[in-house]
């Protein structure tokens, strides 16, 4: 089967545009995880969704940041007005909850703000 | 109390030589600790993981070692491989009311030299 997909894979955007980042997770997996990744960082936790609904929001650096996650499969990630700091690499996580172990990585979305 | 060091941030080995990377942790409620293996342009990947009640696990030329009195776990590749060179990354789990979310630490930049 297919793996996490994430579209697109490059975005380049002005500073103060929106953009919307998309995840497809691999089906049947009900844990969903958004991380972003800086240049020569680790991976920063964002968001977790289980199902539709997300229990810890707690790592959205701002409320220019918001996420979704749709028919307990599709989710976006959004960011509003950005700014060049949000220049990162965004990944997507999914993950089986039953086991809540194995986690799945897309390719990620290079996010370029001028 | 939620981070998870790393350490080094980059490290050069010979083919055939052991490649060693270290993490601490100081959150006595992780339950989880994996490895993720990321190459350019690639999400991460889950490479091995251990539970804390395990002091060792080896899977091939990857083992970690686990030590819980010192709150901290190490990742060995024998026989390091040019096709070994990537980022690597350890993680922690916080497992609460049945919802994971995973601390990661910043990455070791791994080169093996043929």
């Amino acid at each position: 089967g297919a793996g996490v997909s994430q579209s697109p894979s490059n975005k380049v955007t002005e500073k103060g545009k929106d953009v919307e980042l998309r995840c497809d997770p691999i089906s049947g997996h009900t844990a969903l995880y958004w991380y972003r990744q800086s240049l020569g960082q680790g991976l920063e936790f964002l968001i977790y969704f289980q199902g539709n609904s997300a229990p810890d929001k707690s790592g959205l650096p701002s409320d220019r940041f918001s996420a979704e996650r749709t028919g307990g499969s599709v989710s976006t990630l959004t960011i509003q007005r950005t700014q060049q700091e949000d220049s990162a690499v965004y990944l997507c996580a999914s993950s089986f909850q039953g086991s809540g172990e194995t986690q799945y990585f897309g390719p990620g979305t290079r996010l370029l703000v001028l | 109390q939620q981070q998870v060091k790393q350490s080094p941030q980059s490290l050069i080995v010979q083919k055939g030589g052991i490649s060693i990377i270290n993490c601490a942790y100081e959150n006595t409620a992780f339950d989880y600790f994996p490895w993720y293996q990321q190459f350019p342009g690639k999400g991460p990947a889950l490479l091995i993981a251990i539970r804390p009640d395990v002091s060792e696990k080896k899977e091939g030329r990857f083992t970690i070692s686990f030590n819980k009195s010192a709150k901290q776990f190490s990742l060995h590749i024998m026989d390091s491989q040019p096709g070994d060179s990537a980022t690597y990354f350890c993680a922690a789990r916080a497992t609460t009311s049945g919802t994971y979310k995973y601390i990661f630490g910043t990455g070791t930049r791994l080169k093996v030299l043929a």
